[in-house]
């Protein structure tokens, strides 16, 4: 199956300073990719949608200049949290979709966000 | 627009018994369904899916889940709970690509 991979897994930063998560399909092209912010007992919260070669959607209430995205390739999209504070700590998740019929996500394993 | 409502935010059966999660969903144009488990600090796993055909879906790990399109439900089951099936299970429905997650059940299983 496809496979999406996140990096890092686990990341601690100190307030102030700014963390990037790469976001990787493996095997496939992912046309579109989804960045989710879970925090502890909750559900997926959409953030942003990303396209190859073009600006991220975000979602409201999602400030675009704090969560920068950035998807450059058809494999790679990045999310970078700008100048993080505690509140920013929480795990977020990227998937992505190939395009094919049914749209079906393919989730990375999350990444551990703790700011201090 | 759409949404999931999956009924009880936790759910605690013996091993061997019966697993019943319930999802109702709401969507304006016929959806794609999916089941996905979460063990804690992972990702989503997919279980199954329904996209369209046969309603009775089969997954993984012995789940398999009903599209009833009068009810607007789509719950998850399982003959026979095993231990390691202890995680957070969320329902989603994905129209163009957009998924809306339920908020989450989680199963515990007694020994």
């Amino acid at each position: 199956g496809a496979v999406v991979s996140q990096h890092p897994s686990r990341v601690i930063c100190k307030s102030g300073t700014s963390v990037k998560i790469e976001c990787r399909s493996l095997d496939f092209q992912a046309t579109t990719m989804f960045w989710y912010r879970q925090f502890p007992k909750q559900s997926l919260m959409l953030m942003a949608t990303s396209n190859e070669g073009s600006k991220a959607t975000y979602e409201q209430g999602v400030e675009k200049d704090k969560f920068l995205i950035n998807h450059a390739s058809l494999t790679l999209s990045t999310l970078t949290v700008t100048s993080a504070h505690p509140e920013d700590s929480s795990f977020y998740i990227c998937s992505a979709i190939s395009g094919g019929a049914y749209n079906e996500q393919f989730f990375g394993p999350g990444t551990r966000l703790t700011v201090l | 627009a759409q949404s999931v409502t999956q009924l009880g935010s936790h759910v605690s059966v013996s091993e061997g018994a019966l697993v019943l999660l319930r999802c109702n969903y709401s969507s304006s144009v016929p959806p794609y369904l999916f089941w996905y488990v979460q063990y804690p600090n992972q990702g989503l796993q997919l279980l199954l899916k329904y996209t369209t055909g046969a309603t009775l879906v089969k997954g993984i790990n012995g789940f398999e889940a009903e599209f009833k399109k009068s009810e607007t439900s789509f719950h998850l089951t399982k003959p026979s709970a095993h231990m390691s099936d202890a995680a957070e299970y969320f329902c989603a429905v994905t129209n163009a690509g957009k998924s809306t997650f339920g908020d989450g059940t989680t199963l515990t299983v007694k020994p």
